[in-house]
């Protein structure tokens, strides 16, 4: 079975210019995830959706960065526009929900690594 | 604000070593999850613990949860190459939250 998909992995761009990241999470995991790492250090969480119903942005600096996940499978994260300390590693993850009201696992993908000169 | 604090934040030892990590909030967690992260990869879960008190071992791995709920420990037996990665905790609190890693290097 594959796992999270996410391109590109690597895109480096000048700063004020447009940049989007793309997902496909493991088919029938209803909750996606995207977050931010920096170097050597833990995941930082962005946006979380559950479907296609964002229920955790509160994270997500809206007014350069937006998310979608439009029918509740992939999803793309924008940044416009990207600014010296945007460049990090930008991972998405996706999990079934286990029912309880937890977590559970999180499958991620190998992330994209965003370079802003 | 929930927070998890780990140490020590970076560990450089020679294979065959033994060595704990640790993972501390003053905030109490329904599970603690354990990640590996090797360059270039996503995180990739190692355990889970929920109930406090719980040990789990994992190979040479051994995993505690604290009594309380709020502190756990990772120890490595006789640490080898392949051990080396970012080591992550994860707090379930509603949401899961990201401890800021502890970098291992175990060298031959």
């Amino acid at each position: 079975e594959a796992g999270v998909v996410q391109s590109p992995r690597y895109k480096i761009i000048e700063k004020k210019q447009p940049v989007a990241f793309w997902c496909n999470p493991i088919s029938g995991h209803n909750t996606l995830y995207w977050y931010l790492q920096n170097l050597g250090q833990g995941p930082e969480l962005l946006i979380r959706y559950e479907n296609e119903e964002a229920v955790d942005d509160s994270q997500l600096p809206k007014d350069r960065f937006s998310a979608e996940r439009l029918k509740g499978v992939d999803s793309t994260l924008k940044i416009q526009p990207a600014e010296l300390g945007d460049s990090a590693v930008y991972l998405c993850a996706s999990s079934s929900s286990p029912g309880t009201g937890a977590t559970g696992e999180l499958f991620f993908g190998e992330g994209s690594r965003l370079t802003v000169l | 604000t929930q927070l998890l604090e780990q140490s020590p934040q970076f560990l450089s030892i020679q294979e065959g070593e033994n060595l704990t990590v640790y993972c501390n909030s003053s905030s109490v967690f329904s599970s603690l999850q354990w990640y590996r992260q090797e360059p270039g990869e996503g995180p990739v879960l190692l355990v889970t613990v929920v109930t406090g008190g719980e040990v789990k071992k994992l190979k040479r791995l051994t995993f505690q949860f604290g009594d309380a709920r709020k502190d756990s420990s990772l120890h490595i037996t006789a640490a080898q190459p392949g051990d080396t990665g970012l080591y992550l905790c994860a707090g379930e609190g509603g949401k899961l939250i990201f401890g800021q890693g502890t970098e291992l290097s175990v060298k031959p």
